[in-house]
C-alpha cells in the first residue's frame, strides 16, 4: 500500500537549535515529493519539490534532500517564526496530477 | 496575485441538511484540486478538475459528494445530505501548469472548516 510517514510527530526546538524532520515514503514509483508548511487556520504552503534521489534544494534555514526511500527538510539555525506544521507529500506513478499522498505532519515549535 | 479563496470559513450544520463550499482558484489556473483533513488523519485527496472537465474523482467518498465548475472558474463541493463523519476541514488548491516536471507547487486556500452536528 502507497504510504507516507513522517517523524517525529513533534518536534521541540530551542532558537538555534538545528534539527531534522522525516519523511519515508512507499509508492509503487516516485514523480515527485513536495514540502510544505502549515501555520494554524491557514492551508499548506508550498516549499520544495524533490524529484530524484541525490536532488537537494534550499530556501533560507530550509534544506530538503532526497533519497530513494526517504527525504528530509533540515533546519539550521531555526526561529520562532519556523514554528509551524510541516506536510510531506507524495504523487506517485499510477496517480493523476494533484492526487497526492500526504504524512501527517511534523509540528514544529521553536521557542526563543 | 490573489490567492486561492474559500468559503465560507467555517460551517456549522445538523446531519442530514445540505452544505455547499466554495473555491476560487487564481485566474488562469486550469487545475483545481479539492482535498479533506479529517481530524487526527493526513489531508486527502478528492479531486481534479481541468477547466470544467473532471479529471480525477477517485478521491471522493461516496455519491453524497457533488462537484461542479462552471465555466472553468470557480468550483463548488456539495454534501447532500451531511453525515456525522463528513466533519473535517475542506481545502482546495489551484495549479497553472498540466505538463512539464511538476516542479511548480500547489497553491492552497485556507480551507473551510465543516462541522456536522
Amino acid at each position: 500500500e502507497d504510504q507516507v510517514t513522517q517523524s517525529p510527530e513533534a518536534l521541540r526546538l530551542q532558537e538555534g537549535e538545528s534539527s531534522s524532520l522525516n519523511c519515508s515514503y512507499t509508492v509503487s514509483g516516485l514523480r515527485g515529493l513536495f514540502w510544505y508548511r502549515q501555520d494554524p487556520g491557514k492551508g499548506p504552503e508550498f516549499l520544495f519539490t524533490l524529484y530524484s534521489a541525490g536532488e537537494e534544494k534550499e530556501k533560507e534555514r530550509l534544506k530538503a534532500t532526497l533519497t530513494k526511500k526517504e527525504s528530509f527538510l533540515h533546519i539550521t539555525a531555526p526561529k520562532p517564526e519556523d514554528s509551524a506544521t510541516y506536510l510531506c507529500a507524495v504523487r506517485y506513478y499510477g496517480g493523476s496530477q494533484g492526487n497526492l499522498i500526504f504524512g501527517k505532519g511534523t509540528k514544529l515549535s521553536v521557542k526563543p | 496575485e490573489a490567492g486561492v479563496t474559500q468559503f465560507p470559513s467555517h460551517s456549522v450544520i445538523e446531519k442530514g441538511q445540505t452544505v455547499t463550499l466554495r473555491c476560487d482558484p487564481i485566474s488562469g489556473h486550469d487545475n483545481l484540486y479539492w482535498y479533506r483533513r479529517v481530524m487526527g488523519k493526513e489531508i486527502k485527496f478528492l479531486l481534479h478538475f481541468v477547466k470544467e472537465s473532471k479529471q480525477d474523482e477517485s478521491g471522493m467518498p461516496n455519491n453524497r459528494f457533488l462537484a461542479e465548475r462552471t465555466g472553468g472558474t470557480y468550483s463548488t463541493l456539495k454534501v447532500q445530505p451531511a453525515e456525522l463523519e463528513d466533519s473535517g476541514v475542506y481545502f482546495c488548491a489551484s495549479s497553472q501548469k498540466t505538463t512539464g516536471r511538476y516542479g511548480y507547487g500547489y497553491t492552497f486556500g485556507s480551507g473551510t472548516r465543516l462541522t456536522v452536528v
